[in-house]
């Protein structure tokens, strides 16, 4: 099983602040989802990267693959109160079904 | 419109008890999982179906029995609970299996006591 490790584990941040999450492994991955989940719900995806070195920008998050498709990056502008919840990164392995790894996730507070 | 709806939300049963937990999707996808998601968030497939057949099975004891009666439904059915079965699970489906993006269901709490 492949694994993904996220850091930092935990963030509590004031608003307006700036912040990053990394997303970590040692296996390559055809894609990297990132979804957010808010207490009491299920996660809900926020976007797919799938080409080495792509950054994607959903309004004040960007996101990153690495080069290699081994990590990815997440990182907030400004942040508010409305993005406080658990950021989960997950890699598409390759071949065969395709399987979907989420990450160990990281707990975002935005303090108002 | 409800896209990935699970019943129950919350249950709360005894060790030793049988209990089944249904989803269903209404968004026309092919390819439906059973999620578990521990204490710490860690979220963990469980089982996958594609038109019905059973496309992953990781390693989970064999009390627990996936059944997918049509491509819009899988319901997951647990036999003999124990304390360590406590946990959120979620059911998604996705257009496909081929690491698609997943649409997630509002989860089911069980606790075993």
């Amino acid at each position: 099983t492949q694994l993904l490790e996220q850091s930092p584990q935990f963030l509590s941040i004031q608003e307006g602040e700036n912040l990053t999450v990394y997303c970590n492994s040692s296996s390559v991955f055809s894609s990297l989802q990132w979804y957010r989940q808010e207490p009491g719900e299920g996660p809900v995806l926020l976007v797919t990267v799938v080409t080495g070195g792509e950054v994607k920008k959903l309004k004040r998050l960007t996101f990153q693959f690495g080069d290699a498709r081994k990590d990815s990056s997440l990182h907030i502008t400004a942040a508010q109160p409305g993005d406080t919840g658990l950021y989960l990164c997950a890699g598409v392995e390759l071949g065969g079904y395709q399987k979907v790894t989420f990450g160990t996730g990281t707990k975002l507070q935005v303090i108002p | 419109d409800t896209a990935v709806s699970q019943t129950p939300k919350y249950l709360v049963t005894q060790m030793g008890n049988d209990k089944s937990i249904k989803c269903e999707q209404n968004l026309g996808h092919d390819t439906m999982y059973w999620y578990k998601q521990d204490s710490k968030k860690f979220l963990k497939i469980m089982f996958s179906y594609n038109n019905k057949e059973l496309i992953i099975n990781e390693t989970v004891p064999n009390r627990f029995s996936p059944k997918s009666p049509d491509k819009a439904h899988l319901n997951l059915h647990i036999n003999s609970l124990e304390l360590g079965d406590s946990a959120v699970y979620f059911c998604a489906s996705s257009p496909g299996y081929r690491g698609h993006e997943q649409y997630f269901g509002p989860g089911t709490r069980l606790t075993v006591t």
